[in-house]
């Protein structure tokens, strides 16, 4: 069964304290592995696109990686702004452009 | 660029009552979504329109019908309105286009608060 999961569920840093979320992923046939940031009461915001393993993109103080079995999202010095629900997705083969979810990582960075 | 525009922002209904909700996009994409999303569950897929004129299910479309009205519109519409349909409703739309590559990204509406009581 093709599945998202998404670790940890919730992750508390302190401000410049860096770290990284998971996301991985069991799927038949990968097309592409997408980011997004919540924030609270708000729709996802697209953050990046990774379409092959070995891949990186970088906004600001955030990388995302991407291998065969996960993404990283790698948060480098976060700031209190950087507090928000962060959400993977993929697109597989033969979906259209259907995105299956993961159920998200809850960020929060105090001061 | 307004992006994707959804109302209303939120709603009460009582069980069995009907509504629809609106959806709009100005970037001139050709994919839109509604999904749902529920604590601990994820967004989830209730149906899609891949091109103006087709619609197809999704992963959880019980209860809800759709109507891609034209390239920019899309609506949800609840016919008889039960509590488990309590939830936040996102559009998004998808399907630029730059020379060959198709760009898959999905860019989301603000979201509609429905309570079905």
């Amino acid at each position: 069964e093709d599945q998202v999961t998404q670790s940890p569920e919730a992750l508390r840093l302190q401000e410049g304290e860096s770290s990284s979320l998971n996301c991985s992923y069991t799927v038949s046939g990968l097309r592409g592995l997408f980011w997004y940031r919540q924030d609270p009461g708000k729709g996802p915001e697209f953050l990046f696109t990774l379409y092959s393993a070995g891949e990186e993109k970088e906004k600001e103080r955030l990388k995302a990686t991407l291998t065969k079995k996960e993404s990283f999202l790698h948060i480098t010095a976060p700031k209190p702004e950087d507090s928000a629900t962060y959400l993977c997705a993929v697109l597989m083969t033969g979906t259209a452009s259907k995105l299956t979810f993961g159920t998200g990582t809850r960020l929060q960075v105090t001061l | 660029n307004a992006g994707v525009t959804q109302t209303p922002k939120f709603q009460v209904l009582k069980t069995g009552q009907s509504m629809t909700l609106q959806c709009a996009q100005d970037m001139n994409h050709n994919s839109m979504y509604w999904y749902r999303q529920d604590p601990g569950m994820g967004l989830r897929l209730i149906y899609y329109s891949a091109s103006e004129g087709t619609t197809d299910k999704g992963e959880v479309p019980n209860g809800y019908n759709v109507s891609r009205l034209n390239k920019r519109e899309f609506s949800l519409r609840l016919e008889s309105a039960a509590p488990s349909q309590t939830s936040v409703y996102f559009c998004a739309s998808s399907g630029s286009s730059w020379g060959e590559r198709l760009y898959n990204e999905q860019f989301f509406g603000p979201g509609t608060r429905l309570t079905v009581l």
